[in-house]
């Protein structure tokens, strides 16, 4: 089955940017998303097919999505962006959803 | 609004039963194919099972297949995860989605709050 790899954890200072890796095997080849979790709350997506925002999803939050590695870029870092950030993509050839690990993003 | 509601979650012991329920308002429900996601207690998330507009398609992941049924009824705006044979390693928050995006490279806006099913003796 297909295996998507993230950081546990990246910490950031407040005005600086993160970036949250998530890797699998020609990730690029296929459509990548993220959510933003926070505690007790559902997930929400933030970046969806590789780099598109849905609409209230601040423009300092980025995605692509290259050769094996995908990432998604938070510019400007703040206090409320500290979360936990899932990346997903749907597997094809075993036409199952595959989510990452998780980041637990902290913000210093 | 788009709106998921779960209900039905419980404590169960292993090797019973469980049929979960997610009430969609606010979307052409019978348009979407709809999907159970997991999240075990402090663990991430992991998704479960799809279900096509009509029924006709249904996926799982492997560590559920024999076990877990989606199913839907377009007349009650309403998916539902039947539970059978119970593991303690089931225990997880169950969230209902609605599955958007080109087929297969499908993801999931928006989500529930979730309904908790507890596996213990």
């Amino acid at each position: 089955s297909y295996v998507l790899t993230q950081p546990p954890s990246v910490s950031v200072a407040p005005g600086k940017t993160a970036r949250i890796s998530c890797g699998g095997k020609d990730i690029g080849s296929k459509s990548v998303h993220w959510y933003q979790q926070k505690p007790g709350q559902a997930p929400v997506v933030v970046i969806y097919y590789d780099g598109d925002r849905p609409s209230g999803i601040p423009e300092r939050i980025s995605g692509s999505n290259s050769g094996n590695m995908a990432t998604l870029t938070i510019s400007w870092v703040e206090a409320g962006d500290e979360a936990d950030y899932y990346c997903q993509v749907w597997d094809s050839s075993s036409d199952q959803g595959v989510f990452g690990g998780g980041t637990k993003l902290t913000v210093l | 609004e788009v709106h998921l509601e779960e209900s039905g979650g419980d404590l169960v012991q292993p090797g019973g039963s469980l049929r979960l329920s997610c009430a969609a308002s606010g979307f052409m429900f019978s348009s979407y194919w709809m999907s159970w996601v997991r999240q075990a207690p402090g663990k991430g998330l992991e998704w479960v099972a799809n279900i096509k507009q009509d029924g006709s398609e249904e996926y799982y992941v492997d560590s559920v297949k024999g076990r877990f049924t989606i199913s839907r009824d377009n007349a009650k705006k309403s998916v539902y995860l039947q539970m059978n044979s119970l593991r303690v390693e089931d225990t997880a928050l169950y969230y209902c989605a609605r599955v958007v995006g080109v087929v297969r490279m499908w993801w999931f806006d928006p989500w529930g709050q979730g309904t908790l099913v507890t596996v213990s003796s």
